[in-house]
């Protein structure tokens, strides 16, 4: 089974905070994705990145960066967290024989 | 515009029911739509997958059923128990394959 590994599942950080959000796959799989969740507004794409060091934009990336140097992790950064950043964040990774998106645990920011 | 949409937006249901949740979509070149459950705080878990060719598919007391011609897609539960209390995504993958578009997900709770 394909494992996505979130750092952490909750976090509560201060308005102008850096925050790092990790995760980490198992599957030497080359498609990544950092996702966040929110009520009514369902899962919005932040960035992906389809190898090493590669990295594309998504629908929402204002106020985020990302990171990957190894296969294995991709990090999702807020340089200066505020408080519209309250979110689920969620990190995926695409199975590309089947298509098939494989999620993690979620980490639960909250930024006050 | 790429869209998924589905209704209903909540749904409460009795033990031992049955339900049908719905799913919409305008997603070109279609790839395939998955249905994936996600249980409260925790990332979301594929069900089934439908592709262009395929009308029905069932996994246990889920069947996800495909209209290609008016892009309509169903999760039918069957039996439900409190165990289904969750919310189903519809995901619709296009072409090339590693663009995903969500639906906001429908809240199904399963009462005793």
């Amino acid at each position: 089974d394909v494992k996505v590994t979130q750092s952490s599942r909750y976090l509560v950080k201060r308005t102008g905070e850096k925050v790092f959000l990790e995760c980490v796959q198992d599957m030497d799989h080359e498609n990544m994705f950092w996702y966040r969740q929110d009520p009514g507004l369902g899962l919005r794409l932040i960035y992906f990145s389809y190898d090493v060091k590669m990295k594309e934009k998504g629908d929402i990336p204002e106020g985020y960066s990302v990171s990957r140097e190894k296969k294995e992790r991709f990090s999702l950064i807020l340089e200066s967290a505020s408080t519209n950043q309250t979110s689920m964040y969620l990190c995926a990774t695409l199975l590309a024989n089947t298509g098939e998106l494989f999620f993690g645990e979620g980490s639960r920011l909250t930024v006050l | 515009k790429n869209q998924v949409e589905q209704s209903p937006q909540s749904l409460i249901i009795l033990e031992g029911k049955n339900c049908t949740l719905q799913c919409n979509y305008t997603v070109s070149p279609f790839s395939n739509l998955r249905w994936y459950k996600q249980d409260t705080g925790r990332g979301p878990v594929s069900l089934t997958i439908m592709t262009f060719s395929e009308n029905t598919k069932s996994n246990g007391r889920y069947t996800a059923t495909l209209d290609a011609d008016t892009k309509q897609s169903s999760l039918h539960i069957t039996a439900s128990q409190l165990s289904d209390s969750a919310s189903y995504i519809c995901v619709v993958s296009a072409h090339p394959g590693n663009q995903f578009y969500f639906g906001t997900g429908t809240s199904l709770t399963v009462i005793p």
